[in-house]
């Protein structure tokens, strides 16, 4: 079955500083995605790519759809202590019901 | 008003025994999920349902029966609980659009399921 693989798994930064993660896939998705959990609670989108080599942003956060279709990436500039959770990346295709969630990238800001 | 909402958000039962997860959505969604999440967070689609129809079963063991009375509610039924089935259950929401969704989920807080 397809897989999305996260990395880093773990990062640990302090506040100010900008981060990168990315996600790759073993096949292809028409659509990529990013989700933040925070703990106790269930993910919450935090942007939606439908277009290969799509650039979109959301405040602090920008993520990129590949030109390959098989990766996708997140940024987050000037890290701020809300910031603390897991990420996820997640893939579907048209046609499928199905979203394909990643593997997770946890994040934690050292005081 | 919470959009997605489960009930419990706790379970702490024997192994052996039947329990039941409710969820119910708000938001006019016709397409409602249930999702696993482990002890390492890895997130797993269980089943999928539109419109009351089951679209998606996902090699689950058939001690697991989701039912959707109507499109705002998917519950999800466990016989026979087994250790292994200790997790985080997440029943999720979207919009379907044509013949495929958005990938837009909206995520109730999680039912969190301890077998003893």
């Amino acid at each position: 079955g397809q897989q999305l693989n996260q990395s880093p798994q773990s990062m640990f930064i302090q506040e100010g500083e900008d981060v990168s993660m990315n996600c790759t896939s073993s096949s292809i998705f028409n659509t990529w995605l990013w989700y933040k959990q925070d703990p106790g609670e269930g993910p919450v989108l935090l942007i939606a790519l439908y277009k290969a080599g799509e650039l979109t942003s959301n405040g602090r956060l920008t993520a990129q759809f590949g030109i390959t279709r098989k990766d996708s990436f997140l940024n987050i500039s000037a890290s701020i202590p809300s910031d603390v959770g897991i990420y996820f990346c997640a893939g579907s295709n048209f046609g499928n019901e199905k979203l394909t969630f990643g593997t997770g990238t946890r994040l934690t800001i050292i005081p | 008003d919470t959009a997605v909402s489960q009930t419990p958000k706790y379970l702490v039962t024997q192994m052996g025994n039947d329990k039941s997860i409710k969820c119910e959505q708000n938001l006019g969604h016709d397409t409602m999920y249930w999702y696993k999440q482990d002890s390492k967070k890895f997130l797993k689609i269980m089943f999928s349902y539109n419109n009351k129809e089951l679209i998606i079963n996902e090699t689950v063991p058939n001690r697991f029966s989701p039912k959707s009375p109507d499109k705002a509610h998917l519950n999800l039924h466990i016989n026979s609980l087994e250790l292994g089935d200790s997790a985080v259950y997440f029943c999720a929401s979207s919009l379907r659009t044509g013949t495929s969704i958005t990938g837009e989920l909206f995520f109730g807080e999680g039912s969190r399921l301890t077998v003893l």
